[in-house]
């Protein structure tokens, strides 16, 4: 019964590659994120989606482009992988309507740059 | 715009010793303030909340009150464990939109 899922947990591959990470909700939330933690744990937003449309768009490269197909999926894809992608990535879902805006996130995947 | 200030760690600490991890925060409007928890490997978890000036939240020992006069959200606790070691972040969320914005983090490290 989990909450936000992410795929892959681990993901390694070469520069230049285009890679996808997938992210699930079964909570029934409006709301979707995608975060970027870097090797000192900084967060840093990159995309809020509500309700299948994008609401915040940080300034991230056009190389990221996330996708939702329904409220409860908000995949992410990268073209033209860098080394500086190398980072933590966390799904994130809410529902605003509760009143306090609390997120609740994934389990992050992992993806190392080579 | 809204942001939040949280003490630089890491913090190391002796189990059963005291524990305050300071958090300010700067925002237009009023805010709901929250400290999530990251263990090693794992995703961000809710840990307290507090919605309105004066507001304590609490849960597993730990406790944080909602100081809109010294805009604070400090997060304590009086004992800890060595379970408790892990990376805490505080944050704050508009009541008005879907942004949350997050402090730096603070590493902290219970030895026995």
């Amino acid at each position: 019964d989990t909450a936000v899922s992410q795929t892959p947990k681990y993901l390694v591959t070469q520069m230049g590659n285009d890679k996808s990470i997938k992210c699930e909700q079964n909570l029934g939330h409006d709301t979707m994120y995608w975060y970027k933690q870097d090797s000192k744990k900084f967060l840093k937003i990159m995309f809020s989606y509500n309700n299948k449309e994008l609401i915040i768009n940080e300034t991230v490269p056009n190389r990221f482009s996330p996708k939702s197909p329904d409220k409860a999926h908000l995949n992410l894809h990268i073209n033209s992988l860098e080394l500086g992608d190398s980072a933590v990535y966390f799904c994130a879902s809410s529902h605003p309507g509760q009143g306090a805006h609390e997120q609740y996130f994934g389990p992050g995947t992992r993806l190392t740059v080579t | 715009g809204d942001s939040v200030t949280q003490m630089e760690g890491p913090v190391t600490l002796s189990e059963e010793a005291f524990l305050t991890i300071n958090c300010t925060y700067t925002a237009t409007g009023y805010p709901s303030l929250f400290w999530y928890v990251q263990y090693p490997g794992e995703g961000l978890q809710l840990l307290l909340k507090a919605t309105k000036a004066d507001d304590k939240g609490s849960n597993k020992g730990f406790e944080a009150t909602y100081r809109k006069e010294t805009t604070s959200f400090h997060l304590e606790k009086g004992s800890v464990q060595v379970s408790d070691s892990a990376v805490y972040f505080c944050a704050l969320s508009d009541r008005n939109n879907n942004d949350m914005r997050f402090g730096a983090g603070t590493r902290l490290t219970v030895k026995p």
